[in-house]
């Protein structure tokens, strides 16, 4: 599989606070990249998603920011909560087509926001 | 939409022993994905299926691994025989065909496997 390299493992961040965890992939013909929230005892659920026709998506407190020449992009959790204390997973897949359905997962980042 | 389910949630099992774990995807998603989850791998893909056809099985480990989908509604992943080195968490996951900019995968809750 293709690798898509994560960081950092495990954040910490006050309440209030930015939460950036960033992402960088090999594989040019990556077109799709989405981010995944998990929360302990759970699968993860999709958060946001961003093509790199564009720099930045933004929802809510949540924001991608994609960086075409240099195959990285990151997720920016502004005002962050305790709530959204949870492991984070950046992921990649080259899009429609037969076969190419397959996402390839980071590793995760562990996120733990402080009162 | 009763999402993905899996079966069974915790799973403990003796070294040698057969081990089956189900899936039943969200109906009308034609795409099917077996992961599983450690801490040192983090989330390796073991196969995938399209329309019930297994389309990429290089991530299962070993012949101690085989996957079936003998029908749109349901999945199989079984370890015959179960090692401890097997002990995960194992998540299923499903999608359809996708348009547009916000798609992506629907996991179930996982079956923990321990292996003793």
């Amino acid at each position: 599989q293709q690798q898509v390299k994560q960081s950092p493992q495990s954040l910490i961040v006050q309440k209030g606070g930015i939460s950036i965890i960033n992402c960088a992939y090999e594989n040019t013909a990556f077109d799709y990249f989405p981010w995944y929230q998990q929360f302990p005892g759970k699968g993860p659920a999709l958060l946001i998603a961003i093509r790199p026709d564009v720099s930045e998506k933004k929802e809510g407190r949540f924001t991608i920011s994609f960086n075409k020449s240099a195959k990285q992009f990151s997720l920016h959790i502004m005002d962050s909560q305790p709530g959204d204390s949870a492991t984070y997973f950046c992921a990649a897949s080259t899009g429609p087509g037969a076969g190419s359905y397959q996402l390839t997962f980071g590793k995760g980042t562990k996120l733990s926001v402080i009162p | 939409d009763a999402g993905v389910i899996q079966s069974p949630r915790h799973e403990v099992t003796e070294m040698g022993q057969e081990v089956t774990l189900r899936c039943k995807p969200i109906s009308g998603h034609n795409s099917l994905f077996w992961y599983r989850q450690t801490m040192m791998r983090g989330l390796e893909l073991l196969i995938y299926f399209n329309n019930n056809v297994p389309i990429d099985d290089s991530g299962m480990p070993e012949d101690r691994f085989s996957a079936k989908m003998p029908n749109a509604s349901f999945s199989t992943l079984k370890i015959q025989p179960s090692e401890p080195r097997d002990s995960a968490v194992y998540f299923c996951a499903s999608t359809r065909t996708w348009v547009g900019d916000n798609y992506g995968y629907t996991f179930g809750s996982g079956t923990r496997l321990t292996v003793v």
